[in-house]
Parts: C-alpha cells; structure tokens; sequence
C-alpha cells in the first residue's frame, strides 16, 4: 500500500546551521509532496509544496528536491533560527481527484542557539 | 478570509460513548477531509468530502463514520469509543473545485480527544 518514510525522526542543529530532512515514497503514482510544519500545541501548516513535474522548488530558506527516479524527495532549510524548531511532516498525494495525502513519520527539528 | 475551525478544541469522553467532532472549512472550500494524529501512528488519512459525498476512506473501523452538509461544513463520529481512540483529530479543507490540482490542504487547530 501507500507509504512515506521520513528520517531522521529528531535533528538537532545550531543556529545558522543547515538541516535536511529526507523522505520516500513508495507509490510511483505520487506527484504532489508538501512538507507540513507543526509547532507544539498548534496546527500543520504548509511550508512548500512541489510537484512531479518540477525536481526542484526554493522559498527564500526553504528548498524541496524531488527524484522521481528513486521515488525520494528532502526538505532543506539553511541558515537555521530558532523558530524553526518544529516538528515537520513529509506527505504525499496521487491528485486523483480527491484530498488525501499519506504522512511521513515526522522529524522533531530543534534549533539550538 | 477565516481558516478551518474545529470545534470542540477539547473532549473528554468515556469509554462506550460516541462523539460528534465539527469542522468549517475554509469558505468556497468543498473538500474536507479529517485525519487522526497520534504519537505512535503519526498523521493517518481517515476520510474525504467532496460535496456531501464521501470520496474515499482510510483503514479505520466503522465505527468512524462522517458526513458532510450543503455548506461544506463536516462532521465525524465516533462510536463505542476505546481508550486508542484517545487522539487529535484534525479536519483540512481544500479547493473551490477539487480539481485535480487543487490539493493543497489547510488544516484546522483539531480536537483533542481523551476517553478515560
């Protein structure tokens, strides 16, 4: 069935660091992965999102990369601060039609300043 | 623009009860789909409403049903609750159309529910 791994399951990094965050699919139907960020006590909310068309995608920090080929695709965050301490879902979603997406495991981000 | 409110934020039931659990989603929205998120299992895909119909379904019991009304607004119950039931519940809603694009999904703050 449908499934997403997610590792590492916790990351610690100092500020100003770089951390990476990598996940893989295992439906080769799969062509749209956000990546969620969950702060203690509150809702997932999107990042960045990147479709099966596209390998790569840049927010001003934040940067996603897809590799269909291998069916895997990471979170990069530079310059790390510490609000970005948070715990963050990979997922992924075939666009059938209709919503669903299988979530990765999770990876509890703490930035240390 | 208002995001997806759940309702109730918190819950605590016992053990054999039945719950109710609200969500509004975002307006024009009409997929809403809701998800359990626990510890141990993570962020699990229980069911999907598009337009009052149920699209799909996730690998939970029956007795987790939904349902969703003419203005998009859904609700999901429970019955006969056991103690794993104990979870946050989280509701999201996505595009005016449900189009095959549209899947970016924004997620309300959940419900907690604890069953003692």
């Amino acid at each position: 069935g449908e499934n997403v791994e997610q590792h590492p399951s916790t990351l610690s990094v100092q500020e100003g660091d770089s951390a990476v965050i990598k996940c893989t699919y295992s439906d080769s139907a799969s062509n749209y992965f956000p990546w969620y960020k969950q702060e203690l006590g509150k809702r997932p909310q999107l990042i960045i999102d990147i479709r099966s068309n596209v390998g790569e995608k840049k927010d001003q920090r934040i940067a996603v990369t897809l590799n269909k080929t291998a069916k895997h695709f990471s979170l990069h965050i530079t310059e790390t601060q510490p609000e970005d301490s948070a715990v963050y879902f990979c997922a992924a979603s075939k666009n059938t039609g209709f919503q669903k997406l299988v979530f990765g495991t999770g990876t509890r981000l703490l930035v240390s300043p | 623009k208002a995001g997806v409110t759940q309702t109730p934020r918190y819950l605590i039931k016992t053990r054999g009860q039945q719950v109710t659990l609200s969500c509004s989603p975002i307006s024009g929205h009409r997929s809403v789909s809701w998800y359990q998120q626990t510890p141990g299992q993570g962020l699990q895909f229980l069911f999907e409403y598009f337009s009052e119909t149920q699209r799909n379904k996730g690998n939970f019991p029956g007795r987790f049903s939904g349902r969703q009304f003419s203005n998009s607004r859904s609700e999901m119950n429970v019955s006969t609750l056991e103690l794993g039931d104990s979870a946050l519940y989280l509701c999201a809603s996505s595009s005016p159309t449900g189009g095959l694009r549209d899947t970016e999904a924004f997620f309300g703050q959940g419900t907690r529910l604890t069953v003692v």
